[in-house]
C-alpha cells in the first residue's frame, strides 16, 4: 500500500491560489491519486482523481509529476468554505492524517 | 433519495454490550468500506467488502464483525463494546476499489462507550 505524506497544517489567504503538495513516492503503475476533504466531522468529500495526466474539474486541479512521486492539488480561488481537512491517499483502503487547511479572510 | 445512509446517526452504550452500526447505499456499488475516525485523527479502515459475501480486514479490524448478505447493506457490529471503540465511524462505498471510481461517504456515526 503506497504510503502519503502530507503537511500537517497550511493557510491561505482567501481569493488566492491554494496548492497543497503530496509526496506518494511509492505509488506503483497502476494506482491513482485521489484527493477528498474532510469539513468538520461530515463525511469526506471527493474532490479529484488522477493517474499520469494533469486534471481539472469545477472543484480544483491536480497536477502530477511525471514520476508520479509527487502531486499538488491546486484551489484556484480559496473561500472561507474550503477550511477543511484536505486528504491525499493512493488507494482506498488507508487515509493518513491530512493537512488541515484555513483559509483566512 | 439515492445515497448511502448510516444509523443510528449517535449511540452511546456501556461497556460489554453489542453494537450494530448500518450501512445502506442505493447504487449498487460492488465496493463497501467501514472506516473510524478518532478525535484529531485521519480515517483507519476497519473492514472492507468486495461484493456480497465477501469481505476482507483492513488496518483495525481487532473487536468488529461485518457481514454482507446483500449488496446495498453492510452492517458493523461491536460484539462487545470496549471504551477504546469510542469513535465516529463512517461507511463508504465504490464501484471499484482500485481504478477511478470515487468514494462515497455517510454522514457517520457518532458512537460513545462508557
Amino acid at each position: 500500500d503506497a504510503k502519503t505524506t502530507q503537511p500537517p497544517s497550511m493557510d491561505c489567504a482567501e481569493g488566492r491560489a491554494a496548492n497543497l503538495p503530496c509526496n506518494h513516492s511509492t505509488i506503483s503503475g497502476n494506482e491513482y491519486v485521489y484527493w477528498y476533504r474532510q469539513i468538520h466531522s461530515q463525511g469526506p468529500q471527493y474532490i479529484i482523481h488522477g493517474l499520469k495526466n494533469n486534471e481539472t474539474n469545477e472543484m480544483a486541479s491536480l497536477i502530477i509529476t511525471e514520476d508520479r512521486k509527487s502531486s499538488t492539488l491546486i484551489l484556484p480561488h480559496a473561500t472561507l468554505r474550503d477550511t477543511a481537512v484536505y486528504y491525499c491517499i493512493s488507494r482506498k483502503l488507508s487515509f493518513g492524517a491530512g493537512t488541515t487547511v484555513t483559509v483566512r479572510a | 433519495d439515492a445515497g448511502i445512509t448510516q444509523s443510528p446517526r449517535y449511540k452511546i452504550t456501556e461497556t460489554g454490550r453489542q453494537v450494530t452500526l448500518m450501512c445502506h447505499q442505493t447504487w449498487s456499488h460492488s465496493y463497501m468500506f467501514w472506516y473510524r475516525q478518532d478525535l484529531g485523527h485521519g480515517l483507519r479502515l476497519i473492514y472492507y467488502s468486495a461484493a456480497a459475501d465477501i469481505t476482507d480486514k483492513g488496518e483495525v479490524p481487532d473487536g468488529y464483525v461485518v457481514s454482507r448478505s446483500k449488496t446495498e447493506n453492510f452492517p458493523l457490529t461491536l460484539e462487545s463494546a470496549t471504551r477504546s471503540q469510542t469513535s465516529v465511524y463512517f461507511c463508504a462505498s465504490s464501484e471499484s476499489a482500485r481504478t477511478g471510481g470515487e468514494l462515497f461517504f455517510g454522514e457517520g456515526s457518532r458512537l460513545t462507550v462508557l
